[in-house]
């Protein structure tokens, strides 16, 4: 069945970056693209960009542009997203989603910024 | 970017009875392929999404039948026939036919 691990929660100071990773199985890894959804506490669901696992080709939310970078390796069927300069609205739980309709989520990262 | 508008926004249900969120989209949600990509997620507390329904109707497997979907063009529906109380949590819709992909606000359905 397919499955999403993401990597565990992180604490940043203000301006730090970070890096959650998210690890499929499953399926054929290049068959599908990977988004990133995060949540603040509270809120609802914000669509963060979208990976192509199969030629890198990535989509950003306008918002992030500049901010954020999503990865792929191939050889671990593993998608990264690194998010930079990160500020205290960037808390929020993390979620990798596969394909273009996000059919199945990962358990989601915590990623809290506090001095 | 498409805006999505969900209503209502908190759903106070009896169990048993039906339930039904309206979700609409600022513009036309059909794709150049025909096809219309209207999804719905449910996210109970303390987990992450799970979609429910694709394509407008098409549920997604192991979702109960009492989960339908329906809808055209800008204007769709999620109908619940009889609330269970694991059906409590927020429901989302989300259009996946244009970038960016963009969410309602989600709707919170709790139990009377």
């Amino acid at each position: 069945q397919v499955q999403l691990v993401q990597s565990g929660a992180e604490v940043m100071k203000p301006g730090a970056s970070v890096k959650v990773s998210c690890k499929a199985s499953g399926y054929t890894f290049s068959s599908y693209g990977i988004n990133w959804v995060r949540q603040a506490p509270g809120q609802g669901l914000e669509w963060m960009g979208w990976i192509s696992a199969d030629t890198g080709n990535t989509n950003y939310a306008q918002k992030l542009q500049g901010r954020v970078t999503m990865t792929t390796d191939t050889s671990t069927s593993t998608v990264y997203m690194e998010l930079s300069t990160l500020r205290s609205d960037d808390t929020a739980v993390y979620y990798c989603a596969r394909d273009g309709q996000l059919s199945s989520w990962g358990q989601g990262t915590l990623v809290t910024v506090s001095s | 970017d498409v805006e999505m508008t969900q209503s209502p926004l908190s759903l106070p249900v009896t169990l048993g009875q039906p339930a039904s969120i309206s979700c609409k989209s600022s513009q036309s949600l059909v794709y150049s392929d025909g096809n219309t990509y209207l999804n719905w997620f449910q996210q109970r507390p303390g987990q992450s999404p799970r979609r429910l329904i694709y394509k407008v109707s098409n549920r997604d497997s192991g979702v109960p039948d009492r989960f339908s979907g329906s809808g055209s063009g800008t204007d769709f529906t999620l109908k619940i026939s009889r609330v269970e109380a694991e059906d409590v949590g927020i429901y989302y819709c989300m259009q996946g036919s244009h970038w960016p992909r963009t969410f309602g606000q989600g709707t919170k359905v709790e139990i009377k």
